[in-house]
């Protein structure tokens, strides 16, 4: 299974660029790269998925390199609320056809006001 | 849509009692997958079934654990017994996955369970 390592923490200052980064240098072709956030114990939210190509939507964008070793979220304007533990996942394709999702340890992001 | 519903959104009890935690996945999702998470070892995913049929319990921690999912539009996750260090928080997650989705994974809010 393909595993992800995430820097423990983070620090950014409130208005800058939050970015994260996540290596998956053990990924496969056909599998996606997707990245939650967890806020206190809550159950983890979608932020943003990609496979190949970089990709942007309301929340943030995601950066893959070429050779889909590693990825970069980024949060455009962090504020006080994306304060959470943002986690890189890998979906795997089992070889019974069916995915499962191998989460990461996490990166705890702060943003200081 | 009402999300994914667990319960109880607490529990307490005793060691040796028998734990039973519940989920209702999205109407329609073909995934249901089944986390724990605690300080030291994170989200670890203990089961996972696809169409109502379990594929892979590999992350389920010992046979005091057992999951089931009758329907589609429930599941269980049982230990017993209890033991304190089965104390977490425990998600699911349900998920629809086919070509031009992008499966997203939506998780409940939880159940923490702590065992005395």
């Amino acid at each position: 299974d393909a595993k992800t390592t995430q820097p423990p923490s983070m620090d950014c200052a409130e208005g800058r660029a939050a970015n994260l980064p996540c290596n998956h240098s053990t990924i496969s072709g056909n599998e996606y790269v997707y990245w939650y956030r967890q806020i206190h114990s809550q159950g983890p939210q979608y932020i943003i998925h990609g496979l190949k190509n970089n990709e942007t939507n309301e929340m943030a964008s995601l950066i893959i390199t070429e050779d889909r070793k590693s990825s970069t979220l980024i949060l455009p304007h962090a504020t006080l609320r994306d304060t959470a533990v943002y986690y890189c996942i890998v979906r795997v394709k089992n070889t019974s056809g069916t995915y499962k999702y191998i989460f990461g340890t996490g990166t705890r992001l702060k943003v200081l006001a | 849509d009402a999300g994914v519903i667990q319960s109880p959104r607490h529990e307490v009890t005793e060691m040796g009692q028998e734990v039973t935690l519940r989920c209702k996945p999205i109407s329609g999702h073909d995934y249901l997958f089944w986390y724990r998470q605690t300080m030291m070892r994170g989200l670890e995913l203990l089961i996972y079934f696809n169409n109502n049929v379990p594929i892979d319990d590999s992350g389920m921690p010992e046979d005091r654990f057992s999951a089931k999912m009758p329907n589609a539009s429930f599941s269980t996750l049982k230990i017993q017994p209890s033991e304190p260090r089965d104390s977490a928080v425990y998600f699911c997650a349900s998920s629809l996955i086919f070509y031009g989705r992008t499966g997203e994974l939506f998780f409940g809010e939880g159940s923490r369970l702590t065992v005395l």
